[in-house]
Formats: C-alpha cells, sequence, structure tokens
C-alpha cells in the first residue's frame, strides 16, 4: 500500500515566520510530488510541483525535495494571514494517479 | 470563465434515493477524476477517466457508476445511497496522466440523510 504522510496539525506560525510543511512518502519509485492548498469549504489548488532532488523556489513558497530519505517539504517564507489553510501532499507514485496525505492545518497568528 | 465546474453545489437526499452529480471542464484535458473527500478531509480518489476511457477504478462500492459521453465530461451516479456517502465529491481533470496537475472543480457536498 502505497502511503503519503504529513502531520494533520494544527501547525500555528507568528505571522512574518517561515512555515515549514513535511510529506514523507512510502515508494522510492515516486515520480512526481504536489502541493496544495486547501481553504475551507473551497476546492484544492495547486501550490507547486516538484519533480527532481532538491529545492523549487515561486515567490514566498519553496519545495524541497528528497528521494534518498522519501521526503517533500514546502516552506513558506514571510507568512501572512492568508496563507492559513490546509496544505495537501500529493505523490504520483507512477501508477496513473495521486495519492494524497491527510493535510496540515496551518494557522498564521497576527 | 470556470475551468472545472460541478452541479449541483449541495445536495441533501433521503438514504435509499438515487442522484447523480454532474461535471464539465473547459480546459481541453484529456484525463478526469472523481474524489470523494471525508468528513476528516482525506481527499481519495475514486475513478479516472482518459479520453472516455475507465483508467482507474479503486475499491469503491457499484453503486458508485461514473459516465464519460465525452472527454469533457465526467457524471456520477449513485444508486441506493446510503448515511456513509456523505461527503464532498470534487471532480478534478488533467492534461494527461503520468506528471500532469489536476485541477479541481468547486466539490458537491453531499449530504444523504
Amino acid at each position: 500500500q502505497k502511503e503519503v504522510e504529513q502531520n494533520s496539525g494544527p501547525l500555528s506560525v507568528p505571522e512574518g515566520a517561515i512555515a515549514s510543511l513535511n510529506c514523507t512518502y512510502s515508494d522510492r519509485g515516486s515520480q512526481s510530488f504536489f502541493w496544495y492548498r486547501q481553504y475551507s469549504g473551497k476546492s484544492p489548488e495547486l501550490i507547486m510541483f516538484i519533480y527532481s532532488n532538491g529545492d523549487k523556489e515561486d515567490g514566498r513558497f519553496t519545495a524541497q525535495l528528497n528521494k534518498a530519505s522519501q521526503y517533500v517539504s514546502l516552506l513558506i517564507r514571510d507568512s501572512q494571514p492568508s496563507d492559513s489553510a490546509t496544505y495537501l501532499c500529493a505523490v504520483n507514485f507512477g501508477n496513473e494517479k495521486l495519492t494524497f496525505g491527510t493535510g496540515t492545518r496551518l494557522t498564521i497568528i497576527p | 470563465d470556470t475551468a472545472v465546474s460541478q452541479t449541483p453545489k449541495y445536495l441533501v437526499t433521503q438514504m435509499g434515493n438515487d442522484k447523480s452529480i454532474k461535471c464539465e471542464q473547459n480546459l481541453g484535458h484529456d484525463t478526469m477524476y472523481w474524489y470523494k473527500q471525508d468528513s476528516k478531509k482525506f481527499l481519495k480518489i475514486m475513478f479516472s477517466y482518459n479520453n472516455k476511457e475507465l483508467i482507474i477504478n479503486e475499491t469503491v462500492p457499484n453503486r458508485f457508476s461514473p459516465k464519460s459521453p465525452d472527454k469533457a465530461h465526467l457524471n456520477l451516479h449513485i444508486n441506493s445511497l446510503e448515511l456513509g456517502d456523505s461527503a464532498v465529491y470534487f471532480c478534478a481533470s488533467s492534461r494527461g496522466l503520468m506528471r500532469e496537475t489536476q485541477y479541481f472543480g468547486p466539490g458537491t457536498r453531499l449530504l444523504v440523510l
């Protein structure tokens, strides 16, 4: 059973600080990795995807992938109250579907 | 200019009824999906279609039957609704199957009484 694990939180971070969200997965053959943000009562929306080991930056967001250790993380710099949401990690294990983690609820404290 | 749309947005019905949810995407994508998100926010794939062909059929009761009349539409019909079917159902689409970003519809909130 291929799995994606996240700490459910809640994770509370002061405004302006760095929020760090982590995700581990079970299969070394995994191919692609996604971070989605979901506001309460809304649908998931893509934040970033990453395919290769290392860091990928997009504005205040950085995704970090370490395939040897089987984890992917999302850093949010200069956290804003509008970043408060549930963050879903999703992994394509090469089996034509995305497997989602249970999500981490992030709260940015003004 | 909605990319992935679903109807209805809310659905409240009695146990034992049959209901359908419709999904349409105007992104020109080849692949469409149905997900179920339970009360604990766990998002789990149910079905996926690629060019109207069923690709993924997870362990879902056969009361759930997807239908794709064309690659822009993927509907979900549910027979004999049960209390445990209460959830949010999301439709999604992507350009292809592997490594492709999935775009989600707004969700259909189903409540079975």
